[in-house]
């Protein structure tokens, strides 16, 4: 199972703001390993959102800002809309393993009401 | 801009090698880290492993024992094998490219391939 844990779903109407938790631990987020969000719409590949823990790649829209505190991480969307309904991963690397390795959340759907 | 594409059965029968190729065009496979990423049907995303264009290799420590991740780049490909599959393999499999600052994230994907474990 997935070191990094996120709720299993969360919903609002269009327009409010809603925001992902991802709570690692001392081994992964808490040691400093950088946070990074992507986007799943049904039937695609996850796509970048953010990355390197607040960081918006070319053409994604400035709703989405992400932020790390501890050992955990937090993506949130403000004025939701409804083309934002997908699912949300965040994506840490973990250093309990002798090699270390990169690891993801346990993912987010995000219905918009 | 780059492109990735996976490639290979869709059908595996348990207890065989699954295997799997990602050609990428748009690019040079120099200088990069290419992973695998998978996922079940309607679960979450699990990193297998990856592969550096050097060669020089990091697998998920789940899969260690029954994966190898390879690298050719003259053909600008690299593969996956996982051994001795069973049910719980079935997945949607992913390659995918870092951004190349060592960073660990994945700028680049491809769109995917189903491989169902059944006899």
């Amino acid at each position: 199972q997935s070191v990094l844990t996120q709720p299993p779903s969360l919903s609002g109407a269009p327009g409010q703001r809603v925001t992902i938790s991802c709570t690692g631990s001392s081994s992964n987020i808490g040691a400093g390993f950088d946070v990074h969000w992507y986007q799943q719409l049904p039937g695609t590949a996850p796509k970048l959102l953010i990355f390197r823990n607040a960081n918006r790649p070319s053409g994604v829209p400035d709703r989405f800002s992400g932020s790390k505190s501890g050992t955990s991480a937090s993506l949130a969307i403000s004025g939701l809309q409804a083309e934002d309904e997908a699912d949300y991963y965040c994506q840490s690397y973990d250093s309990s393993s002798l090699s270390g390795s990169y690891v993801f959340g346990t993912g987010t759907k995000v219905t918009v009401l | 801009q780059v492109q990735l594409q996976e490639s290979g059965p869709g059908l595996v029968k348990p207890s065989e090698t699954l295997s799997l190729t990602c050609t990428v065009s748009g690019g040079s496979i120099s200088s990069y880290y290419w992973s695998w990423i998978r996922q079940p049907p309607g679960k979450g995303l699990e990193w297998i492993g990856f592969i550096y264009s050097s060669g020089s290799v990091n697998y998920n420590p789940s899969l260690k024992s029954r994966l190898t991740i390879s690298i050719d780049t003259s053909k600008n490909q690299f593969s996956l094998k996982l051994t001795s599959v069973t049910a719980a393999d079935t997945a949607m499999y992913y390659c995918a490219r870092d951004s190349g600052d060592s960073s660990g994230y994945y700028s680049y994907w491809g769109l995917g391939t189903l491989v169902t474990v059944s006899s």
